[in-house]
């Protein structure tokens, strides 16, 4: 079963803010939520994680509801080097990265 | 920091032959894991090193699949004979020690079996 559940596709306007939302709703108290991006055929990119407390860092934003149900990841100026596949990931920290589930993603198509 | 990188980046093979994917990981990762992109499907995991011990190989479709790490550095997988069906994008990853730690992924190897 998927751990998370994300919007099959979204476009986003050059320049604009893009949200891609993910739920999470069975999520354990350990479990960390994780973002990565596949552009074409290149291989999964890391992005940004978090626990509860929302993050940022050069590539985006983390926004994670207080129940820690669903998150937001939030690419702030997105260009059309944007466009790729974003994948929502619950690890716990124990878990090998080997157990982790991709799931179908988002595809994120940035128009000029 | 190099990161993690995959060679070679594409292959074409008859079926039956034999081909050998190699990964070397970030210098210092302990973990290094394989993933499969089947074409039209999701990454799916094949394996997982610790060092040069497979921690996990649950993954491997079958036993015509054999990884390798020796030494602990960089990791083969080589697939004898190969079969049609084995067309797809081979990645690796690998990560520290540590459980809040990120993988990071490498380019990937496309194989196609003709």
């Amino acid at each position: 079963d998927a751990k998370t559940t994300q919007p099959p596709s979204m476009d986003c306007a050059e320049g604009r803010a893009a949200n891609l939302p993910c739920n999470h709703s069975t999520i354990s108290g350990n479990e960390y939520v994780y973002w990565y991006r596949q552009i074409h055929s290149q291989g999964p990119q890391y992005i940004i994680h978090g626990l509860k407390n929302n993050e940022t860092n050069e590539m985006a934003s983390l926004i994670i509801t207080e129940d820690r149900k669903s998150s937001t990841l939030i690419l702030p100026h997105a260009t059309l080097r944007d466009t790729a596949v974003y994948y929502c990931i619950v690890r716990s920290p124990t878990d090998s990265w080997g157990k982790l589930q991709f799931g179908a993603g988002t595809q994120v198509v940035v128009t000029p | 920091e190099a990161g993690v990188t995959q060679f070679p980046s594409h292959s074409v093979i008859e079926k039956g032959q034999t081909v050998t994917l190699r990964c070397d990981p970030i210098s210092g990762h302990d973990n290094l894991y394989w993933y499969r992109r089947v074409m039209g499907k999701e990454i799916k995991f094949l394996l997982h090193f610790v060092k040069e011990s497979k921690q996990d190989e649950s993954g491997m479709p079958n036993n015509r699949f054999l990884a390798e790490r020796t030494g602990g550095t960089y990791s083969t997988l080589k697939v004898q004979p190969a079969e049609l069906e084995d067309s797809g994008v081979y990645f690796c990853a690998s990560s520290r020690r540590g459980g809040n730690t990120e993988a990071f992924f490498g380019q990937g190897t496309r194989l196609t079996v003709v």
